[in-house]
C-alpha cells in the first residue's frame, strides 16, 4: 500500500551550530556515495561525494565520512545556517550507474 | 550555464490518460537519468541512457511505462493508461563522467 503520512527523520539545530546527519547504505558492494540536498519543490542538489577507497572528504563547510566496516555514513556541516534546512539524502552506487537513495533527513535550523 | 531543465513543471491528468514528460540534459552530458519521488522518499531510479540507448531499465515499474533519447540528448519518459499511483514527481539528471548526477526540478504529475 501507500506509504500515507510517512514521516522524515528531522534534526533540529541551533544557528551556528555543527550538524552531524547519519546514513546507513545497503550494499558493502557499493563503490560510491553522494549526498545531496533537497528544497521544498526543487530537485535534488549535489553537496559532496566519496569513493570507497575514502574514509574522509572535505568541502567548503561540509565533510563527509564513510566507515565501511558498518555500513555508515555521515555528513557534518560546520556552522549551520538557516539556509541549510533542507531534506538531505544520501545515495549509493553499487550496479552501474544509477544511484539508490536513502531515506532522507529533514534539517531544521533556528535562528 | 543551464542546468537540467523538465517540462511541464506540474501534470494533472485523468486516470487512463497518456503522458509524456520531457528532460532537456545539461549539453554534452551523455548520460540521463529519469527518477521517482513519492512523497516523503528518496529517488528511486527507473531508467538510465548513455547516447541514444538504455543501458539500464530495470527500474521501470511496469510495461506502462517508456522512454526514448532518440537523438542522444533530450529524453521523453512515456506513460500509457495511467493510474491513481503513478502520482509523484519524476526526476531527471545527467552526468558527463557517471559520477556526479546533476538533477532538474522535477515534474510533478498528479493523476486524478
Amino acid at each position: 500500500g501507500e506509504n500515507v503520512g510517512l514521516h522524515l527523520p528531522t534534526l533540529s539545530v541551533q544557528e551556528g551550530d555543527n550538524s552531524i546527519i547519519n546514513c546507513a547504505y545497503s550494499n558493502s558492494a557499493s563503490d560510491y556515495f553522494i549526498w545531496y540536498k533537497q528544497e521544498s519543490g526543487k530537485g535534488p542538489q549535489f553537496i559532496i561525494d566519496i569513493r570507497s577507497n575514502m574514509d574522509k572528504r572535505q568541502g567548503q563547510r561540509v565533510t563527509v565520512l564513510l566507515n565501511k566496516t558498518v555500513k555508515h555514513l555521515s555528513l557534518q556541516i560546520a556552522a549551520t545556517q538557516p539556509g541549510d534546512s533542507a531534506v538531505y539524502f544520501c545515495a549509493e552506487r553499487n550496479q552501474g550507474e544509477k544511484l539508490i537513495f536513502g531515506q532522507g533527513t529533514e534539517l531544521s535550523v533556528k535562528p | 550555464g543551464a542546468g537540467v531543465s523538465q517540462t511541464p513543471s506540474n501534470k494533472v491528468t485523468e486516470k487512463g490518460k497518456y503522458v509524456e514528460l520531457r528532460c532537456d540534459p545539461i549539453s554534452g552530458h551523455t548520460a540521463l537519468y529519469w527518477y521517482r519521488q513519492s512523497l516523503g522518499q528518496g529517488p528511486e531510479f527507473l531508467i538510465y541512457f548513455q547516447g541514444t540507448g538504455a543501458a539500464d531499465d530495470s527500474g521501470l515499474p511496469n510495461d506502462r511505462f517508456f522512454a526514448v533519447r532518440p537523438e542522444g540528448s533530450v529524453s521523453t519518459l512515456k506513460i500509457q493508461r495511467t493510474e491513481r499511483g503513478d502520482s509523484a514527481v519524476y526526476l531527471c539528471a545527467s552526468s558527463s563522467d557517471g559520477n556526479e548526477q546533476f538533477f532538474g526540478p522535477g515534474t510533478r504529475l498528479t493523476v486524478l
